[in-house]
């Protein structure tokens, strides 16, 4: 089993819809996660943190969900410019990050 | 199919001495790319390629260099380690408009 597991999508999506993500991970002792979004020929741009109590960031929420190992994220009102490929992330001990194989959003007008 | 290979996967070098960090991918990518993951910050772009025989610089390229002889291999050499160059590296590859795949990462520690 791979340790962080995204579903791969593709999402399509119309605009203004709402969107989640989940993301599951095998390793109970992690801490830290996070979603990256990226396009191949940009680098990874953090997105957001996940803690444990759920952040929010705007149209952003991401949510950690301990006793079923999976981590969360929600877009609400989906703009074209969400299209973009979702990473998960687990930060292991030693601040190893160990990367999902991403999830890829299209967002339609 | 392997996806991307890093190579080795943990090192400890001294301050001073070289080495050379390898990246296959078996996935016929044109994209490859170096990062270094430090504590407290995101992924930060060493050097990238865009295809074979092609190199390019990212956002932090001193003290290291590159090159990409094969489409499959990404090769990172640090010519003089210096402890600030402690980290983990993380190679990545893709094709254009699809994600990047990500190796397991090289824990390399410089004393």
């Amino acid at each position: 089993r791979k340790e962080v597991e995204q579903d791969p999508g593709p999402f399509n999506v119309p605009e203004g819809a709402t969107v989640a993500f989940n993301c599951t991970y095998s390793n109970s002792a992690s801490q830290s996660f996070f979603w990256y979004r990226q396009d191949c020929r940009k680098e990874p741009k953090l997105l957001m943190s996940v803690y444990s109590s759920g952040n929010e960031d705007g149209r952003f929420t991401a949510q950690l969900n301990r006793a079923s190992q999976y981590i969360s994220l929600l877009i609400r009102d989906s703009k074209l410019s969400d299209s973009a490929t979702y990473l998960c992330v687990d930060m292991e001990y030693g601040n190893k990050l160990v990367f999902g194989a991403g999830t890829i959003l299209r967002v339609k007008s | 199919n392997a996806g991307v290979t890093q190579t080795p996967k943990f090192r400890v070098l001294k301050t001073g001495q070289s080495m050379t960090l390898l990246c296959a991918q078996d996935m016929n990518h044109e994209y490859m790319y170096w990062y270094r993951q430090d504590p407290g910050m995101g992924l930060r772009l060493i050097h990238y390629s865009v295809g074979e025989g092609t190199t390019a610089k990212g956002e932090v390229p001193d003290g290291y260099n590159v090159s990409r002889l094969k489409k499959q291999n990404f090769l990172l050499g640090l010519e003089s380690a210096a402890p600030s160059q402690t980290s983990v590296y993380f190679c990545a590859s893709c094709n254009s408009n699809q994600p990047q795949h990500f190796g397991d990462g090289t824990r390399l520690s410089i004393l």
